[in-house]
């Protein structure tokens, strides 16, 4: 199963609302997680079963869809939020990632 | 403290065997599915293997298969990554993460790959 991401890339500012689309090559239910990766660091679990948020994530992170389009969105943005975000189909292995979306400070 | 550490990382010539570990506390590993991802400079995330709590299964990606082996010894709380016939595009950051209910919530900071002649 394919993932696709998009944008790949994105500069927004502190305080915007930004919307990262995962779109899955075929029907994978509510299996999407998102991560978060600063540079040198390991990802971080934000959101799985597509629109739960991990324990200790900021309610500004929010998830949803199902089937083959998902959405990760951030209601606004705070300066730690720049980082890249991927996310993961765990409906069949293997356990596919999208391919990344970098989000930048304008 | 709950963490994983990854050790075994290191420069190593073109068809040549590594091998790689990863240190659990702080929780039950014998609970747990294991996964190795790696991600290679520059690059996006991509899944190697993974292990299920018992080592009753095991799978893996098309890009490793036959090449590489995962294991763990519940005894010692370890997960491993046997790396045979090592190429160029094996060069990468390889972290080994936890398997949750639907993700990977707990991961190392990794261990270092290189091949190169």
């Amino acid at each position: 199963i394919q993932l696709t991401q998009s944008p790949s890339s994105l500069s927004a500012s502190v305080g915007d609302r930004v919307t990262i689309t995962c779109r899955a090559s075929q029907g994978i239910s509510s299996y999407l997680a998102w991560y978060q990766q600063k540079p040198g660091k390991a990802p971080k679990l934000l959101i799985y079963a597509a629109s739960t948020l991990q324990s200790g994530v900021p309610s500004r992170f929010s998830g949803s869809g199902s089937g083959t389009d998902f959405t990760l969105t951030i209601s606004s943005l705070q300066p730690e939020d720049f980082a890249t975000y991927y996310c993961q189909q765990l409906n069949s292995y293997p356990p596919t990632f999208g391919q990344g979306t970098r989000l930048e400070i304008k | 403290q709950v963490q994983l550490v990854e050790s075994g990382g290191g420069v190593v010539q073109p068809g040549r065997s590594l091998r790689l570990s990863c240190a659990a506390s702080g929780f039950t590993f014998s609970s747990y599915g294991m996964h190795w991802v790696r991600q290679a400079p520059g690059k996006g995330l991509e899944w190697v293997a993974v292990i299920w709590y018992d080592g009753s299964n095991k799978y893996y990606a098309d890009s490793v298969k036959g090449r590489f082996t995962i294991s763990r010894d519940n005894s010692k709380n370890t997960l491993y990554l046997q790396m045979n016939s090592l190429r160029a595009e094996d060069t990468a950051v390889y972290y080994c993460a936890r398997e949750a209910a639907e993700g990977m919530d707990l991961w190392g900071r990794g261990t270092l790959v290189t091949v190169s002649s």
